[in-house]
């Protein structure tokens, strides 16, 4: 399989523990993202990296959460103190962007549905 | 700021209907990518088609069509003798540039369900 992958695929976890998601991308894919998608919401965008440079944040990121690709490969995003709001499926993406061919869909893994209880 | 409006939020037809999503977007950007999405029960979202803004053609595959007007910045999805199997959500989503450069930033719309009966 040369799809994006996630693991786990799920977690339940008590409020205020700490939670940590791996995303493998596509192999040959220079840029990872990481989306929250909550019920009957569309993804909304947390970051991205290029190789193992994190380019981008959004203010959804709160200080709780971090990322991090240490080595331009697969990624891990942390949620610190795990709060009941912080329950949704995470997603992963990876695009592949070389020069100005680069094509822009991102391509995503099956995800991590948290659930804080 | 960029924003992705799918009006419908689920709509159901009967087998061998056709059927169009609509979804219409706001940019401040002259430049910028167009993306439609499924997402079928698994979960897992699938990709699609991408459009640059700057072609406007459509574009047909299969039982699939795209309609891209920038006139009134809608970006719509017909599926033509639906299928049970393309009941999902699908989404459409926009791609400006980001703050690093790039076009990295997706906002995606909150989706429409299409339920299709046999």
């Amino acid at each position: 399989d040369t799809g994006v992958s996630q693991d786990p695929r799920h977690k339940i976890t008590k409020r205020g523990q700490n939670v940590t998601f791996r995303c493998d991308p596509i192999s040959e894919h220079n840029r990872l993202y990481w989306y929250r998608q909550t019920l009957g919401q569309g993804p909304e965008f947390l970051t991205y990296f290029q190789n193992e440079a994190q380019l981008e944040k959004s203010r959804l990121l709160s200080d709780r959460f971090s990322a991090e690709r240490p080595k331009g490969s697969f990624s891990t995003l942390e949620i610190q103190r795990t709060e009941q709001g912080d329950s949704a499926m995470y997603l992963c993406a990876s695009s592949s962007v070389r020069g100005l061919a680069g094509t822009y869909e991102q391509y995503f893994g099956p995800g991590t549905r948290l659930t804080v209880t | 700021a960029q924003k992705v409006t799918q009006a419908q939020t689920e709509i159901s037809v009967v087998e061998k209907e056709d059927v169009t999503l609509d979804c219409v977007y706001e940019t401040r950007d002259t430049t910028y990518y167009l993306f439609w999405y499924k997402q079928p029960p698994s979960g897992e979202l699938v990709f699609l088609i991408r459009r640059n803004s700057f072609d406007e053609q459509n574009e047909i595959s299969g039982r699939y069509s795209w309609n891209f007007q920038k006139s009134t910045s809608s970006f719509n999805f017909t599926i033509t003798a639906s299928q049970v199997v393309d009941s999902a959500v699908y989404f459409c989503a926009l791609s400006e540039k980001g703050n690093s450069g790039g076009y990295q930033k997706v906002t995606f719309g909150t989706g429409t369900k299409l339920q299709v009966i046999p």
